[in-house]
């Protein structure tokens, strides 16, 4: 079965960087874009962008342009986000989802908490 | 940015009702709209995809329509566990942006 399996929680300071994984199985990894979505505490969500893993082709929302890199390891079947520059208001659980113009499986989410 | 205003946030039914949401994009997006249940504490779920399609699994009491700019999300038979936020998602456009939510209480 599709399962997205994600990193465990952290804690970092304002001005650190942070690189969640997102480890996926069941289907063939190269051919299906992988998003990241955020989520601030009673907040909506929100896209940040998405890797195709065959190609290693990239799509950022603008306002994270420059701050968020998506990349992916073929060998392993994972996808990784890193943001960096981090603000308080960085501090959201991070998903990532499956699909292409849709996201039909969901990892459970990473919580990063941004403070002093 | 396609900005897709959805309303109410929050709404408040009772059992066997039937509940509608609406989303509105900020200019045309043809049909390209999925929906999306979220419980307390979990991931998001499709539930509908290209306005109207229903997700795999997904009980028939959901559905949705709509087109250009107005799209509805609708639940015939409100269930208990129902109880949820919703959002809807354009990908019309990049960056692909969801609606505000709606909060459903029972």
């Amino acid at each position: 079965q599709v399962q997205l399996v994600q990193s465990g929680a952290e804690m970092k300071k304002p001005g650190a960087s942070v690189k969640v994984s997102c480890r996926t199985s069941g289907y063939p990894f190269g051919a299906f874009y992988v998003h990241w979505v955020r989520q601030a505490p009673g907040q909506g969500l929100e896209w940040l962008g998405r890797i195709l893993p065959d190609s290693a082709g990239t799509a950022y929302s603008p306002k994270f342009q420059g701050r968020v890199t998506i990349t992916r390891d073929m060998s392993i079947g994972t996808v990784y986000m890193e943001l960096s520059s981090l603000r308080p208001d960085d501090t959201a659980v991070y998903y990532c989802a499956r699909g292409d113009s849709l996201f039909d499986f969901w990892g459970q989410g990473t919580l990063v908490a941004v403070s002093s | 940015d396609i900005q897709m205003t959805q309303s109410p946030s929050s709404l408040s039914a009772s059992v066997g009702d039937k509940v509608t949401i609406t989303c509105q994009a900020s200019q045309d997006i043809t049909n390209y709209v999925n929906w999306y249940q979220q419980r307390p504490g979990k991931a998001p779920k499709l539930l509908i995809y290209q306005t109207s399609n229903l997700e795999k699994g997904v009980p028939s009491r959901f559905s949705g329509s709509g087109s250009r700019t107005d799209f509805t999300f609708t639940i015939s038979s409100l269930q208990p566990e129902d109880i949820a936020t919703y959002y809807c998602q354009q990908y019309d456009d990049f960056p692909l942006t969801f609606g505000g939510g709606t909060r459903l209480e029972i």
